[in-house]
C-alpha cells in the first residue's frame, strides 16, 4: 500500500512566521502535489512536481513555494504566514506519466492555524 | 468560476438503499473523471474513475455513470452501508488541464 506521510497533523503558527510542511511518500512516485481544502471550495491545487527539482504552479500558488530535492520528499513553504492561509493542507502522490490523469494517493493532512 | 460542481452539500440515506451523488462540469475538454471518499481526520482515498470513452464503470457496490452531452456524472452506491458515511469529492481533468475538484457532498447513511 502506498503511504504518504505528512509530518504534522496540527500546526499553530503566528502571522509572519515562515512555515514548512513536509511530505514523504514511499512508493517511488514521480508526481507529488500540495492541495488545500476549505469548506465549500473543495480541494485546490497549490503546486505540483513531476520530478526531482521540478515544480509547477497550481491554481493558487500565491504566498507559497515548494521544494523537491529528493524524489520521495515534497515540502510546502509559507514564506510569511497569513491568517487566510489557515486551512487543511493535503499532500498527494501518483505514478509517472501525465500528472493529472492518474489516481492520487493522499496523506492524512495538516491542519494549519495562523493566528 | 467552478468548473466542477457538486450542488448537494449533503445527502442522507437509509442503510440498504441506493445513494446517488451527482456532479456537473462545464469544461467540455474534460475526459477523465474520478470519485474520492474522505473520512474525518484522514486524507481522501480514490474510489472509482471513468474515462470519456465509457458511460459506465462498476466496482462492487460502486458505479459511476457519465453523461457527456449533459456534462454530468453520478456515483451510485448500492446497497448503502453506515461505513459509507463520508465526504465524496468528484474530480475531472483532460487536455492538459489540471485535476479540478468539486466542493464535496457529505453522505450520511442511517442504520
Amino acid at each position: 500500500d502506498v503511504k504518504v506521510t505528512q509530518s504534522s497533523r496540527y500546526l499553530v503558527k503566528r502571522t509572519g512566521e515562515k512555515v514548512f510542511l513536509e511530505c514523504v511518500q514511499d512508493m517511488d512516485h514521480e508526481n507529488m502535489f500540495w492541495y488545500r481544502q476549505d469548506p465549500g471550495l473543495g480541494l485546490r491545487l497549490i503546486y505540483f512536481s513531476y520530478d526531482v527539482k521540478m515544480k509547477e504552479k497550481g491554481d493558487i500558488p500565491e504566498g507559497y513555494s515548494v521544494s523537491r530535492e529528493k524524489k520521495e520528499r515534497f515540502s510546502l513553504i509559507l514564506e510569511s504566514a497569513s491568517t487566510n492561509q489557515t486551512s487543511m493542507y493535503l499532500c498527494a502522490s501518483s505514478f509517472g506519466g501525465a500528472p493529472h490523469n492518474s489516481p492520487l494517493h493522499f496523506g492524512n493532512g495538516t491542519r494549519l492555524t495562523v493566528t | 468560476d467552478q468548473q466542477v460542481k457538486q450542488n448537494s452539500p449533503s445527502l442522507s440515506v437509509q442503510e440498504g438503499r441506493i445513494s446517488i451523488l451527482n456532479c456537473d462540469y462545464t469544461n467540455s475538454m474534460f475526459d477523465y473523471f474520478l470519485w474520492y471518499k474522505k473520512y474525518p481526520a484522514e486524507g481522501p482515498t480514490f474510489l472509482i474513475s471513468i474515462s470519456s470513452i465509457k458511460d459506465k464503470n462498476e466496482d462492487g457496490r460502486f458505479t459511476v455513470f457519465l453523461n457527456k452531452s449533459a456534462k454530468h456524472l453520478s456515483l451510485h452506491i448500492v446497497p448503502s452501508q453506515p461505513g459509507d458515511s463520508a465526504v465524496y469529492f468528484c474530480a475531472a481533468s483532460g487536455d492538459g488541464n489540471k485535476l479540478v475538484f468539486g466542493a464535496g457532498t457529505i453522505l450520511r447513511v442511517k442504520s
